[in-house]
């Protein structure tokens, strides 16, 4: 199947660290997909990514497409206590209606 | 604010209950989804619904039942459910579940289900 490996599984840090999450994947996507949800609310697109090798910047985020469509990473710098959540990698699933598949998430906390 | 909105927020449901979860979106998306997310877990895939159509269940136990009156809508309808099923179900829709779609997915806020 198509699966998402992410790490790492939590993350504890301090306000004004930078931070950095990774998924990888034995599929090639064609899309890959960041999200964050926050406690008792769905998911939150932060960044889609379409090409290889893509970079791609939201505010103080930044992900990147592997070049071999297999991986990308999600950084954010300077970080705020509001960064608290977890954060999901997302490929769509060709067999399953291109439905997404998600990574198992990165658990961020943020100590003032 | 998503543009997806869900109803109820919560849920509290005996196991001979029969209820629903809705689901409305405006943006002219033609796919919409049911996931289901147990804590600490990443959201599961249970149904797509493309043009109206079923177009996958994940092998979904019956007592589940979708149904999408028309391209805005999507209801999933609650039977005989069990204490296991307590979750938080996540509508997602999308700009129309095929090929040729960016697979950017629009989720609500959620409902969350407790069944006793």
């Amino acid at each position: 199947g198509q699966q998402l490996n992410q790490s790492p599984q939590s993350m504890f840090i301090q306000e004004g660290e930078d931070v950095s999450m990774n998924c990888t994947s034995s599929s090639i996507f064609n899309t890959w997909l960041w999200y964050k949800q926050d406690p008792g609310e769905g998911p939150v697109l932060l960044i889609a990514l379409y090409k290889a090798g893509e970079l791609t910047s939201n505010g103080r985020l930044t992900a990147q497409f592997g070049i071999t469509r297999k991986d990308s990473f999600l950084n954010i710098s300077a970080s705020i206590p509001s960064d608290v959540g977890i954060y999901f990698c997302a490929g769509p699933n060709s067999n399953s209606g291109y439905a997404l598949n998600f990574g198992k998430g990165t658990s961020l906390l943020v100590t003032p | 604010d998503t543009e997806v909105t869900q109803t109820p927020k919560h849920l509290v449901m005996g196991m001979t209950n029969k209820k629903s979860l809705k689901c409305e979106q405006h943006m002219g998306h033609r796919a919409m989804y049911w996931y289901k997310q147990k804590a600490k877990k990443p959201p599961e895939l249970m149904f797509v619904y493309s043009y109206e159509k079923l177009s996958i269940n994940e092998s979904v136990p019956s007592r589940f039942s979708p149904e999408c009156p028309n391209s805005s809508l999507l209801n999933l309808h609650l039977h005989a459910l069990q204490p296991e099923d307590s979750a938080l179900y996540l509508c997602a829709s999308s700009r129309d579940g095929t090929g040729e779609d960016t697979g950017e997915l629009f989720f609500g806020e959620g409902s969350r289900l407790t069944v006793l």
